[in-house]
């Protein structure tokens, strides 16, 4: 079964600094991978997604991620952190299309994100 | 863009009682959607997969007589605890897939459920 790891249930940034998130999944073949952030009384957004192609991806608000397999890594960064960014963050690997849980995303438990002014 | 809103955003009903969540695509269609649960300081733990004409689809270690799944139209799903106790308490999330990919899921802004 598919899962995925986030190390870090908490990090403390200043604004300015640089940030980066890790995520470990564990998946037979290669995965998609997703970034969401929830905000408060918001749903969660997508952030950005890898499905395949260059391993570095770009997203939205600044954000990028890079897709190592040696690592079975999904680490998100951003080269500076604005006040606007806390809320918490949550990696998730969805399966291959002809799986039985076609669709399916599983989730991380999450890392929130403080910005400290 | 897409939005998927929730109805009640927060509930308290009284245990054994039963309570309805209201998940909808505003401004398109989704003949799939997900239903979520979150406890605090946790993830998102897939429930169900509601499909509309057809049974929903649960996971395993859900009780599908304890949550009841509807999709009554392409634009509404509906999840009803029923005889709801304590430990059902949590944040109850739904989200629908657009046009594009199954996996470009929109998120609505969740339920909070209190059982007392």
């Amino acid at each position: 079964a598919q899962s995925v790891t986030q190390p870090d249930i908490h990090i403390t940034v200043s604004e300015g600094a640089s940030l980066e998130l890790r995520c470990n999944y564990s998946y037979g073949a290669t995965p998609y991978l997703f970034w969401y952030v929830q905000s408060p009384g918001q749903g969660l957004q997508l952030l950005l997604k890898y499905f395949s192609g260059d391993t570095l991806v770009q997203g939205i608000k600044g954000f990028e991620a890079e897709f190592k397999r040696s690592q079975s890594s999904f680490n998100l960064r951003k080269p500076s952190v604005h006040w606007s960014d806390a809320a918490e963050y949550f990696c998730a690997v969805g399966e291959l299309a002809g799986g039985t849980s076609y669709g399916k995303l599983t989730f991380g438990q999450g890392t929130i994100l403080t910005v400290h002014p | 863009g897409a939005v998927v809103s929730q109805h009640p955003s927060r509930v308290i009903c009284k245990s054994g009682t039963s309570v309805k969540i209201e998940c909808r695509s505003l401004d398109f269609q989704a003949t799939t959607m997900f239903w979520y649960r979150q406890f605090p300081k946790q993830s998102l733990m897939l429930m169900a997969t509601s499909n509309e004409g057809s049974k929903a689809t649960y996971e395993q270690g859900v009780e599908k007589d304890k949550f009841l799944i509807n999709h009554a139209s392409l634009t509404l799903s509906t999840l009803t605890v029923t005889s709801a106790h304590p430990e059902d308490s949590s944040f109850y999330i739904c989200s629908a897939p657009g046009l594009t990919s199954i996996y470009e899921q929109y998120f609505g802004p969740g339920t909070r459920l209190t059982v007392t």
